[in-house]
Formats: C-alpha cells, structure tokens, sequence
C-alpha cells in the first residue's frame, strides 16, 4: 500500500524563490528518501534521511525528518527552471525491502 | 558506468495479448525491482529479484510474473493484458537486497494496451 502523500501536489513558483514540500507517513520506517522525476522518465535519487536522523542537506536540497509527526520535508532552495519536475518520497518499513512511494508532487519552476 | 537500460521503450499492446519487459541494472548490481506507474494509482512496487530469486512481491494479480538471470538482467511478464495494464514500468537496481538504500531507475517502458 502506499505510504508516503506529498502535501502539496502542484507547485509554480518563480525562479530564484524556494520550494517546499511535505510527506507524511503512517507507520514506523527505516528510512524515508525523495526522488526527482522529469516527465514521465525514470526517477533518480535525491537524497536519502535515515530514521535517526533529523536533517540533511545535499547542495541545494534540504530533508528533513520528524518521526514523532510521522513527516518529512523537502526544501529546494533558490530554484532553477531545470528543477521543474515530480518530486516523490518513499518510505522503507523496518523488516520490508520495498519502498513505498508517495502521489509525488509536481513543481514548475517559471524562468 | 551504464545506467539501468530498459527496452523496449514503447509498446503497443491489445487486449488479451503477452508483453514481455527487459531491465538490465548498472554492472555490479544484484537486485532488480519493478514498479508499475500509472496516473491513477501512482508508483506501484510488483515484485524485487535478488540473484535469480524472488524475494519480495507486491499486490498485483499472477498475470505479472517476472525472473531475473544469472547476468542480473531482468524480465517481466504480463499475460492476457488489459486495458488497465496501461502504465509506465520501470525497473530499478540497486547493488545490496534487504537493505533498501539508493534505487538507480531506468526510464521505463511505457504500455498502452488497446
């Protein structure tokens, strides 16, 4: 079943601003990690917070955690018109291979 | 290193017929897993092999069978197809089974059955 739901699921915002978007989840995870998606295409990893874990950076991106909420967030600072994607968390249950991935929230990023 | 190749890119199916997938993961990597992907219902885990065997399996009907060969390559199945089999496929490696980290994805195969 799926786990993650991004929140919100369509975002414009103008180049140079930031961008912010929110998973939530149900159950106890050991990981929760974002992927990027250009339309339709493959998906490609983003970056990866582990459940002790409460931020992480990685460039431009920012994750971070809150087990006790049960959510996580996505921050994509100064943005470009090339960040213009889907973006997914998923999350993995302790004891369960698979990931679960969330609806996914589509970004547009206007030049 | 090559990526995660998958072919064909595009198939055009009608009901009732077979589809056959291919997924080849990055060399070096050992576990495959496939996802179905569709406007509705989103990215949907089908199953995950790990040298040759099957280790984990998702909520979709014994039409969707895949395996996976000693080189790692991966197939999947789907037989007597229907319309609602439409979706994007993508097959997804990574180099260690059981531990979830970093899934490298291929681009897909996109399905339209008729």
């Amino acid at each position: 079943s799926q786990q993650g739901e991004e929140d919100p699921q369509a975002l414009s915002i103008q180049e140079g601003e930031n961008a912010t978007m929110n998973c939530s989840y149900k159950t106890s995870i050991n990981n929760l990690q974002w992927y990027r998606q250009n339309s339709g295409r493959g998906l490609v990893h983003l970056i990866l917070i582990r459940s002790n874990e409460r931020e992480k950076h990685s460039g431009r991106l920012r994750v971070t955690l809150d087990t006790s909420k049960k959510s996580s967030s996505l921050l994509i600072t100064a943005s470009r018109a090339a960040d213009t994607a889907s973006y997914f968390c998923a999350t993995v249950r302790y004891g369960n291979n698979r990931l679960a991935f969330g609806k996914g929230n589509q970004v547009v990023v206007i030049p | 290193k090559a990526g995660v190749t998958q072919t064909p890119r595009y198939l055009i199916k009608t009901r009732g017929q077979q589809v056959t997938l291919s997924c080849s993961p990055i060399s070096g990597h050992r576990s495959v897993s496939w996802y179905q992907q569709t406007p509705g219902q989103g990215l949907q885990f089908l199953f995950e092999y790990f040298s040759e065997t099957q280790r984990n399996k998702g909520n979709f009907p014994g039409r969707f069978s895949g395996r996976q060969f000693s080189n790692s390559r991966s197939e999947m199945n789907v037989s007597t197809l229907e319309l609602g089999d439409s979706a994007l496929y993508l097959c997804a490696s990574s180099s260690e089974q059981g531990r979830s980290e970093k899934l490298f994805f291929g681009s897909g195969t996109q399905l339209s059955v008729l």
